[in-house]
């Protein structure tokens, strides 16, 4: 079953524009990751930000995360075209002491027009 | 360092029929997953292997679905029979099993339609 539910499904934007992705998930967490699948290719590994963290940065993205409402925010800025592709938050629950499993999201299709 | 490779990339079978995936892990990843992803859906966990164990296969219909690692390097799965339902990208995906190390690799998937 997926644990993530991102929102919005789809996002279309102008290049240079920001785009924001959140993701709700259902149970608790150890982390939570944000993975970038271009069309017809594997999933890449954007950022990880851990349960007691609340906000990360890597180059232009930014991940908030809130555990009391069980969601988190991807915010690129300065949207490229070549941002786009479909974004999937994934999470590793707080019982998986090992195994360090990820349950994905259903994803956002994030099409930046140049 | 070489990325995650699967084989073939593309596959069309009907159904009933077998097929086979290959995958080929990142070197010295101890860990690897295959993951099911259907069209417009995030990918679902079938199985994980830690080395040639398997770790946890309880979303792999085993009615249909097998999977090993003999050598704890190269895996393959397999479905036999297959369903239309099968119709998905299937991803392997690798991991270096340390403690710490959250990253999970993939490689490009295998394309299925069930026909």
């Amino acid at each position: 079953s997926q644990q993530g539910e991102e929102d919005p499904q789809a996002l279309s934007i102008q290049e240079g524009e920001n785009a924001t992705m959140n993701c709700s998930y259902k149970t608790s967490i150890n982390n939570l990751q944000w993975y970038r699948q271009n069309s017809g290719r594997g999933l890449v590994h954007l950022i990880l930000i851990r349960s007691n963290e609340r906000e990360k940065h890597s180059g232009r993205l930014r991940v908030t995360l809130d555990t009391s409402k069980k969601s988190s925010s991807l915010l690129i800025t300065a949207s490229r075209a070549a941002d786009t592709a479909s974004y999937f938050c994934a999470t590793r629950s707080a019982g998986d002491t090992g195994r360090r499993a990820l349950t994905f999201g259903s994803g956002t299709r994030l099409q930046v027009q140049p | 360092e070489a990325g995650v490779a699967q084989s073939p990339r593309y596959k069309i079978i009907e159904k009933r029929q077998s097929v086979a995936f290959w995958c080929n892990p990142i070197s010295g990843h101890a860990t690897l997953y295959w993951y099911q992803q259907i069209l417009g859906q995030g990918p679902k966990l079938l199985i994980q292997f830690q080395n040639n164990g398997v770790v946890d296969d309880s979303q792999l219909p085993k009615d249909r679905f097998s999977a090993e690692r003999l050598k704890g390097v190269d895996s393959t799965l397999k479905i036999q029979p297959a369903k239309l339902e099968d119709s998905a990208v299937y991803l392997c995906a690798s991991r270096t099993g340390g403690s710490g190390q959250e990253t999970q690799y993939f490689g490009p998937g295998t394309r299925l339609l069930v026909l």
